[in-house]
């Protein structure tokens, strides 16, 4: 299968300040890939879905302005988590889709941390 | 919208007992359904999936399951767990590229 990294593994930030955090296939030309996030205990929620050279398309309730992607090549997509508050604090997983039976193959994730 | 339950939130079982972890989704159309696995400290990984002929897929380590279309169901299934199965296991049913999750069941295994 396709093999997903996110950059960092896990990251603490201050409360107003931004972070961004990478999802790269590496083998593999990822035309689609997933943005989730996942509580602890529970289980993931799809935040987006990103599309390399266009806007991403939000879940319903996702603050698109405060979650900005960007999926500009065939082998990275970003996240970026603006002005960053504590109940942002979470552990987002990135997932790429293969257009094979819309089966994903997922990155290991990134916790963040908002103090 | 589709959703995907998952009926057991803790299941603690002894080594060499046998296991199913139940799943039904409420969408009515073609699906993809998927089992994914989320060992402690890792990255989720596949199963097991399910696209169409034989209901009864075989995934890696032992793991099988059953497509029951009438019952909305993909339940899965190991006849004797061992105590590295420890792990959260996700339920996914995809439609046209919108993959939804249960909410996961925790199985812990004492050796």
């Amino acid at each position: 299968g396709a093999v997903v990294s996110q950059h960092p593994s896990w990251v603490i930030c201050k409360s107003g300040t931004s972070v961004k955090i990478e999802c790269r296939s590496l083998d593999f030309q990822a035309t689609t890939m997933f943005w989730y996030r996942q509580f602890p205990k529970q289980s993931l929620m799809l935040m987006a879905t990103s599309n390399e050279g266009s806007k991403a398309t939000y879940e319903q309730g996702v603050e698109k302005d405060k979650f900005l992607i960007n999926h500009a090549s065939l082998t990275l997509s970003t996240l970026t988590v603006t002005s960053a508050h504590p109940e942002d604090s979470s552990f987002y997983i990135c997932s790429l889709g293969t257009g094979t039976h819309y089966e994903q193959y997922f990155g290991p994730g990134t916790r963040l941390t908002v103090t | 919208a589709q959703s995907v339950s998952q009926h057991n939130h803790h299941v603690i079982l002894s080594e060499a007992a046998s296991l199913e972890l139940g799943c039904n989704y409420s969408y009515g159309g073609t699906v993809n359904l998927f089992w994914y696995v989320q060992y402690p400290g890792q990255h989720l990984q596949l199963l097991l999936k399910y696209f169409s002929g034989d209901p009864l897929v075989k995934g890696i380590k032992g793991f099988e399951a059953e497509f029951i279309k009438s019952k909305f169901s993909f339940n899965l299934r190991k006849p004797s767990v061992q105590w590295s199965d420890t792990a959260e296991y996700f339920c996914a049913v995809n439609n046209n590229n919108d993959m939804r999750f249960g909410a996961g069941t925790r199985l812990t295994v004492k050796p």
